[in-house]
């Protein structure tokens, strides 16, 4: 059965570090989506990606964060100058869109540890 | 903005017992689903409810949805420590993105 994967699992870096999580969405999905969980907390939605460019973000997605679909299979999250707040789980979300009702179908998750 | 309140945040039952966890939002949507996460873990779709008065039901858990009270509820029959977990419901909202605007969680600790 297609699924979202998502790399790595675990992150850890130094604040003001740049990191990037990967995510390769099932095939022939065309949303994708990052939200993103801090501990102990509900899951909130970053930001949604459709046709090559970014659809909706929150209030949360500020400059520091990007997103890209370098090829055909990847869609990552960059955090430009990672700060303490950012330790988080960051989930990847596709979903088919030929239709509204299509389910997004998240991916296991990166935790992301900013020390 | 669209919010979604669940409710208890934290339940402890024993095992045998039933209870229901409450999803309550405040405005219009298309979709509500019910999620389960283990500790550290990814989301479990466990249900998808579209339209009024729609039930689902899978083993212990049913979940119903009243879109004019904007509630849906999880009803949990006869627990087992196995549903241990924490619980989300999440609605759609915004469009063309239907992006997830996601509950507060329930904690549920079975007891034995």
């Amino acid at each position: 059965e297609p699924e979202v994967t998502q790399t790595p699992s675990h992150q850890v870096t130094q604040m003001g570090q740049e990191v990037i999580l990967r995510c390769v969405p099932i095939s022939n999905h065309l949303y994708f989506y990052w939200y993103r969980q801090i501990l102990g907390q509900k899951v909130e939605f970053l930001v949604s990606f459709y046709n090559n460019e970014i659809s909706e973000k929150s209030e949360i997605f500020d400059d520091q964060f990007s997103v890209e679909r370098p090829d055909g299979s990847n869609f990552t999250l960059k955090i430009r100058s990672t700060k303490l707040e950012d330790s988080a789980m960051y989930f990847c979300a596709s979903r088919a869109g030929t239709s509204s009702y299509n389910e997004q179908f998240f991916g296991p998750g990166t935790r992301l540890t900013v020390l | 903005e669209l919010k979604v309140e669940q409710n208890p945040l934290f339940l402890s039952m024993q095992e045998g017992k039933n209870y229901t966890i409450y999803c309550n939002y405040s405005t219009t949507s298309d979709r509500l689903y019910w999620y389960r996460q283990d500790p550290g873990k990814s989301l479990e779709s466990l249900f998808v409810l579209l339209s009024n008065g729609a039930v689902k039901q899978e083993g212990r858990l049913m979940a119903s949805l009243d879109t004019k009270a904007r509630l849906s509820t999880l009803h949990i029959t006869a627990a087992v420590h196995d549903l241990s977990a924490t619980y989300f419901c999440a609605v759609t909202y915004g469009g063309a993105t239907n992006k997830l605007i996601f509950g507060t969680g329930t904690l549920l600790a079975v007891q034995p």
